[in-house]
């Protein structure tokens, strides 16, 4: 079955602190992505990777940042977090895909972000 | 035009009936589509993928229609507990470009 663990359920941080969502998957899967959800906007690419220390942006990666140094792990980073940033994020992973072709994503239990 | 469009609902069906409902894409070369199930407050669910003309499980069936460009989804027997926000998927590269979903209500 695969497991995808996310640090944190419900974060609550002030303007400007710099904040860290973590991200683990079990299954080793080579993509991983982080999403931001919000009412009538659906969900939203922000990065994504396809393998270690690779990094490519999404549709709304101002603001973000992230790491990957471990297969298993993905990182994002709100370098200086501001109230638009409120949101609910979504990590989620799956196998390597091809050109045109992509498998299914599973998504962890994700991260409700407040920024007061 | 958006990439991938869907009706957002809400439907509201009886308990028992069939509902179907569609979503558009606009990329005439994906290979791969894929529905998911998302209930309030929590994350989206893999429900069916589709990677040629359908799939099938269950009550479900989902269809493909490379003409006109849709995949459906039709649910047969509505349960109570299928009351949920379905989102489809269409793939581009190793992304997935998703729908904003479809809100869904079983009545009793």
């Amino acid at each position: 079955d695969v497991k995808v663990t996310q640090s944190s359920r419900y974060l609550v941080k002030r303007t400007g602190e710099k904040v860290f969502l973590e991200c683990v998957q079990d299954m080793d899967h080579e993509n991983m992505f982080w999403y931001r959800q919000d009412p009538g906007l659906g969900l939203r690419l922000i990065y994504f990777s396809y393998d270690v220390k690779m990094k490519e942006k999404g549709d709304i990666p101002e603001g973000y940042s992230v790491s990957r140094e471990k297969k298993e792990r993905f990182s994002l980073i709100l370098e200086s977090a501001s109230t638009n940033q409120t949101s609910m994020y979504l990590c989620a992973s799956s196998q390597l895909t091809g050109d045109r072709f992509s498998y299914e994503q599973y998504f962890g239990p994700g991260t409700r972000l407040t920024v007061t | 035009r958006k990439e991938v469009e869907q009706d957002p609902g809400p439907f509201n069906v009886p308990e028992g009936a069939t509902v179907a409902f569609n979503c558009t894409y606009s990329n005439s070369a994906s290979q791969s589509f894929f529905w998911y199930r998302q209930d309030c407050r929590k994350e989206p669910k893999l429900l069916m993928s589709v990677y040629s003309s359908g799939n099938e499980d269950g009550r479900f069936t989902a269809q493909l229609n490379r003409a006109s460009q849709y995949i459906s989804l039709l649910i047969r027997d509505s349960k109570l507990s299928d009351s949920a926000t379905y989102l489809c998927g269409d793939s581009s590269a190793s992304k997935i470009i998703f729908g904003s979903g479809t809100r869904l209500s079983i009545r009793p």
